[in-house]
């Protein structure tokens, strides 16, 4: 089973701050997807990245995969309290359609 | 409205007493998955199925049976459940096909077990 670990594991910060949440594995996937997790709800799609380097925007948040499609970041500029949930990475790595995720980083923002 | 649908929403229980959660799905996914999800250890993936009448263990299928019959169905049983299964629990589909790997994870919105 290829792993992937999320740093850090939580992350409580005021409105208008600046965080990246990492996502690292030995292994190399062709393809890695973000989700967020709202509470009471099932995880949704964020965004799928999967060429090495790539980046994505998504409004205030950017993707990136690492060159070696090892490891992703998630950056979030200006957060504010609707960003608040549960943030999952996970891989997807040659034929298999059966993704791996991370444990998830729990972001908390103040008012 | 393209939805993974799972029932019940919240469901406690008693050892040994066999319960089924159901899931079913409007978007003619071939690939199934059930999750749980406790605190700390993040989604564990219990049993999946590629088609139908084609499953398979995840990392944490002990105590757990499902079945695929049909392509839209899913449903998790727990014959004897104990309180160690006491957890969150997702259900969740996408396209399988060759050419659409990448595509993503439909999960419903969770079933609340407890198991006293």
């Amino acid at each position: 089973t290829q792993l992937l670990e999320q740093s850090p594991q939580f992350l409580s910060i005021q409105e208008g701050e600046n965080l990246t949440v990492y996502c690292n594995s030995s292994s190399v996937f062709s393809s890695l997807q973000w989700y967020r997790q709202e509470p009471g709800e099932g995880p949704v799609l964020l965004v799928t990245v999967v060429t090495g380097g790539e980046v994505k925007k998504l409004k205030r948040l950017t993707f990136q995969f690492g060159d070696a499609r090892k490891d992703s970041s998630l950056h979030i500029t200006a957060a504010q309290p609707g960003d608040t949930g549960l943030y999952l990475c996970a891989g997807g790595g040659g034929g298999s359609y059966i993704p791996t995720f991370g444990r998830g980083t729990s972001l908390i923002v103040h008012p | 409205e393209a939805q993974v649908t799972q029932n019940p929403r919240y469901l406690i229980t008693v050892t040994g007493k066999k319960l089924t959660v159901t899931c079913s799905q409007n978007m003619n996914h071939e690939y199934m998955s059930w999750y749980r999800q406790d605190p700390g250890l993040g989604l564990r993936q219990i049993y999946y199925s590629m088609n139908v009448e084609v499953t398979d263990k995840g990392d944490v299928p002990e105590g757990y049976k499902v079945s695929r019959k049909e392509k839209r169905n899913f449903p998790l049983i727990l014959e004897s459940p104990s309180p160690n299964q006491t957890s969150l629990y997702f259900c969740a589909s996408k396209i399988s096909t060759g050419g659409r790997r990448n595509s993503p994870l439909h999960f419903g919105n969770g079933t609340r077990l407890t198991v006293t």
